[in-house]
């Protein structure tokens, strides 16, 4: 079945620091692939998606390629804020089924 | 709009017990699911429909009843709960263009 893996947390940064959190994915046909972000206390929110290959999402300053070839979307921010602390998900679509990682754990301190 | 609206937020149980989450949306969804949160696990899916009067088990199903009579609502049943069931509960309706999943903001169940 299909399946997603983001790496394991918690990741702790300091502010103005660049941010990667790596996912893979196992999956049949063609998936759309999503980062949804979980602020604390709160349900989970889309941060970006894309559908295809090579498309790339962004979003607040995150940015994430559907690599094919490597089967990953991997979540990038060039410059973090400590209101970017919050968990993380990397998911896929294909058909009605949606599948999510672990989720990875981001705190950034002042 | 109010999206989607979960309730109860905080709900303790004695083993054994039954209980039912709400969920409801108004954004006109077929699809709407159920998932846990647990910490190192992400979302599991339990159940999930793609229109009203269907249903379909997820990942995690058993222990837990669902039915949808109709598009608004998407109740999830927990018929005799156990301590296993102790989890962070999710619904989420899926906007289908987009394939972007709304969801609630949770429903923290503890089973003594």
């Amino acid at each position: 079945g299909d399946s997603v893996t983001q790496m394991e947390g918690p990741v702790t940064l300091s502010e103005e620091a660049f941010l990667t959190i790596n996912c893979t994915y196992t999956a049949t046909g063609y998936p759309s692939l999503f980062w949804y972000v979980q602020y604390p206390g709160e349900g989970l929110q889309l941060l970006l998606k894309a559908t295809k290959a090579d498309d790339k999402g962004s979003n607040k300053g995150f940015e994430a390629t559907y690599r094919k070839e490597t089967t990953s979307f991997h979540l990038e921010k060039g410059s973090v804020q400590v209101s970017d602390s919050a968990v993380y998900f990397c998911a896929l679509r294909n058909d009605y089924k949606l599948s999510f990682g672990a989720g990875t754990t981001v705190t950034v301190r002042a | 709009n109010a999206g989607v609206t979960q309730t109860p937020k905080f709900q303790v149980l004695k083993t054994g017990q039954s209980m039912t989450l709400q969920c409801a949306q108004d954004m006109n969804h077929e699809y709407m699911s159920w998932y846990r949160q647990d910490p190192g696990m992400g979302l599991r899916l339990i159940h999930y429909s793609v229109g009203a009067g269907i249903t379909d088990q997820g990942e995690v199903p058993n222990g837990y009843n669902v039915s949808r009579s109709t598009t608004e609502d998407f109740p999830l049943r927990l018929l005799s709960a156990a301590p296993s069931q102790t989890s962070v509960y999710f619904c989420a309706s899926l906007k289908p263009n987009t394939g972007e999943l709304f969801f609630g903001e949770g429903s923290r169940l503890t089973v003594l």
